[in-house]
């Protein structure tokens, strides 16, 4: 399976807001409402953030949302805090080849 | 509260095969909602799924490493078992296990991860 496309970097200034983008194709991202985000911080496990597009697991953040668009899933920050400085990982169901996940590349998240 | 805990050798030879365990509370390995996926994240690098099982021992595998690959489960000791053969310096990783939800096959919970270091 080919990893889903993200920027490698963003970067922004406390308060303001960040989008990241994660891009597939028809048989992941595009085809399914079953795309994830992940944040990590160095030397944690990733924790999910997002699930199925756009839903929040409890105890996260509002400031977080979801969206998606065709073949590109997005990721939101809203009011940029110094704790959110991260890698930020997109996952999605994939049913090329073999059923199963592909993840990102992966987003480096930089609070200025 | 559901936690996973990776355990399993710190460093292997190239050539050896790799044999991970994943233990598993807060859920059951019977409940057919749920299941375990395998991960891994060499340093420095993204996330990289490997193999997922469920409570009816489907197994899916990455078309890559599949010929490398054997995931099992124990259900009576809430274990989900990973072996790669012949392993390689570029399989040096961070592995780590993940609840996954059926249907979505998207982690939830992860484990912390347990480092692997393939070098003679």
């Amino acid at each position: 399976q080919s990893a889903l496309t993200q920027p490698a970097s963003v970067s922004g200034s406390p308060g303001q807001s960040i989008t990241i983008s994660c891009t597939g194709t028809s048989s992941d991202v595009g085809g399914y409402n079953y795309v994830s985000w992940y944040q990590q911080h160095p030397g944690k496990a990733p924790k999910l953030m997002i699930y199925e597009v756009s839903n929040r697991p409890s105890g996260v953040s509002n400031r977080f949302s979801g969206s998606k668009s065709g073949n590109t899933a997005s990721l939101t920050i809203s009011g940029l805090q110094a704790e959110d400085e991260a890698d930020y990982y997109c996952s999605s169901y994939t049913s090329s080849s073999t059923l199963g996940v592909v993840f990102g590349g992966g987003t480096k998240l930089t609070v200025l | 509260q559901v936690t996973l805990k990776e355990s399993g050798p710190v460093l292997v030879k190239p050539t050896e095969t790799l044999t991970l365990t994943c233990t598993v509370s807060g859920f059951s390995l019977s409940n057919a909602r749920m299941g375990v996926s395998w991960i891994r994240q060499p340093p420095g690098k993204a996330l990289e799924w490997l193999a997922h099982i469920f409570s009816n021992d489907e197994k899916s595998y990455s078309t890559s490493l599949k010929s490398r690959l054997t995931i099992s489960k124990d259900t009576s000791k809430s274990q989900v078992v990973l072996t790669m053969t012949n392993m390689d310096p570029v399989d040096t990783a961070t592995y780590y296990c993940a609840r996954i939800v059926a249907g979505t096959l998207q982690p939830d919970y992860w484990g912390q991860g347990t480092l692997v270091t393939v070098s003679s």
